[in-house]
């Protein structure tokens, strides 16, 4: 596979469930970043991973929990979420080449939370 | 903190030429990116404008003017596959996105 793929593409679960959400690049890139996209909202940024080290993390509550084991590889745990957080899920990369303003995405999970 | 306006929604026709437009404020900034999303698909990547100007890429072409906080996203000869969600985009440090509202551009026949 190329490009940056993401399993489940689609996720209902309920708000006691815990459930993870995986990226996947193969852009030999060293950022990947989550989003989230709700209706009728801008993508909102939700961590930023580069060199596999979590360098921002933008007020998102804890029952979001991000994991990058190597720089392939990205996940979004999920555990104890409310329905306002039913959403698509976006993941990106970025490499060192390439247009400085430029990040692949994923198709996204979309989420919902009965 | 920073934001980014758009208008919600545009309507063109096939062949013409649409400006998207988007003001924003912020503190610092690297550059203004803009990213196409067709409905349930990812967004991808259209152009990107560190400096003022213009950045022309095919039938897309893009302007930033920081001094005025603006920027603007051109489609030229337009077709019905460009009917989708436009969002303009301040890149950062570590090289983040902060996105606009998005636009919804319906091209007709």
């Amino acid at each position: 596979e190329t490009g940056v793929t993401q399993t489940p593409r689609h996720l209902v679960m309920g708000m006691t469930n815990k459930k993870s959400l995986k990226c996947e690049q193969h852009l030999g890139h060293n950022a990947m970043y989550w989003y989230k996209q709700s209706a009728k909202k801008p993508l909102e940024l939700m961590f930023v991973y580069s060199l596999e080290e979590r360098v921002e993390n933008n007020s998102v509550p804890s029952r979001f929990s991000p994991e990058c084991p190597n720089s392939s590889h990205l996940f979004l745990h999920l555990h104890t979420l409310q329905p306002e957080d039913s959403a698509l899920y976006l993941c990106a990369s970025r490499g060192t080449g390439g247009s400085d303003g430029e990040q692949f995405f994923g198709p996204g999970t979309r989420l919902t939370v009965l | 903190g920073q934001s980014l306006e758009q208008p919600s929604e545009v309507t063109a026709v096939e062949g013409a030429i649409v400006q998207i437009n988007c003001t924003y404020q912020t503190s610092g900034f690297y550059g203004l990116s803009w990213y196409q999303q067709h409905d349930g698909g990812a967004p991808t990547f259209l152009s990107y404008n560190a400096l003022d100007g213009l950045e022309e890429t095919g039938r897309f072409s893009s302007f930033l003017s920081r001094s005025d906080s603006y920027g603007y996203l051109l489609l030229q000869e337009l077709q019905m596959k460009d009917s989708a969600s436009y969002f303009c985009a301040l890149g950062g440090a570590t090289n983040k996105l902060i996105f606009g509202t998005g636009t919804l551009l319906a091209v007709q026949p």
